[in-house]
């Protein structure tokens, strides 16, 4: 059973370039959330997918913006890239069943994105 | 609005000795606490949850922690350290958010275990 991938592994990009990110869910899994996990930090939450939808956003931009497919998979955009930008990005899978507040999030390796 | 508090970024023990780390949360509502593993370069792995079921909760690599609502913690603990528990560690306190699921996680605390 795969778990949660993402590609790619690490990205450098320059200011004000754009950046595209990918996830694809655990087997069985329908929600995809995003994190930022700066150097040092832990996690923070950017935004939750569910049926192809923005469910839920934390506090970050307008710049940060993703896309789920009918496959689950999701994607995460980052345009005007500043060097605050720089991170690891982790995406998470979960299933959306009935117990809704205890399903537990499943972690993928994460991208590496530097911003020079 | 709910949000976590590990004490000590940094915490070291020989190899053997007791591991104690510690997280205090704050929810408005009945939480739902996970702790999770980070090794280098490495994504997050969960090593407990606690669901209400069981005060006391058991992960794995002989990982346990207790929930104690009249001292809103969840700290976890490992009776004897392993080399191999040298990572990076994060408390996460999740709550259903309008129907959504919205998880915070704490600043991490750093485990060192020396030989």
């Amino acid at each position: 059973d795969a778990g949660v991938t993402q590609s790619p592994t690490h990205l450098i990009k320059t200011r004000g370039q754009q950046v595209t990110l990918r996830c694809s869910p655990k087997s069985g899994h329908d929600t995809v959330s995003w994190y930022q996990q700066a150097l040092g930090q832990g996690p923070q939450f950017i935004f939750q997918y569910y049926e192809e939808e923005e469910r839920q956003r934390g506090n970050f931009p307008d710049r940060f913006s993703g896309h789920q497919f009918p496959n689950y998979s999701s994607e995460l955009n980052v345009n005007a890239l500043l060097l605050g930008d720089s991170a690891l990005y982790l995406c998470a899978s979960s299933y959306w069943g009935a117990e809704k507040s205890t399903d537990t999030q499943y972690f993928g390796p994460g991208t590496r994105l530097t911003v020079l | 609005a709910q949000s976590v508090t590990q004490l000590g970024s940094h915490v070291s023990v020989s190899e053997g000795a007791l591991v104690l780390l510690r997280c205090n949360y704050s929810s408005s509502v009945p939480p739902y606490l996970f702790w999770y593993v980070q090794y280098p370069n490495q994504g997050l792995q969960l090593l407990l949850k606690y669901t209400s079921a069981a005060t006391l909760v058991k992960g794995i690599n002989g990982f346990e922690a207790e929930f104690k609502k009249s001292e809103t913690s969840f700290h976890l603990t490992k009776p004897s350290a392993h080399m191999s528990d040298a990572a990076e560690y994060f408390c996460a306190v999740t709550r259903n958010s309008g129907g959504y699921q919205k998880v915070t996680f704490g600043t991490g605390t750093k485990l060192q275990v020396i030989p």
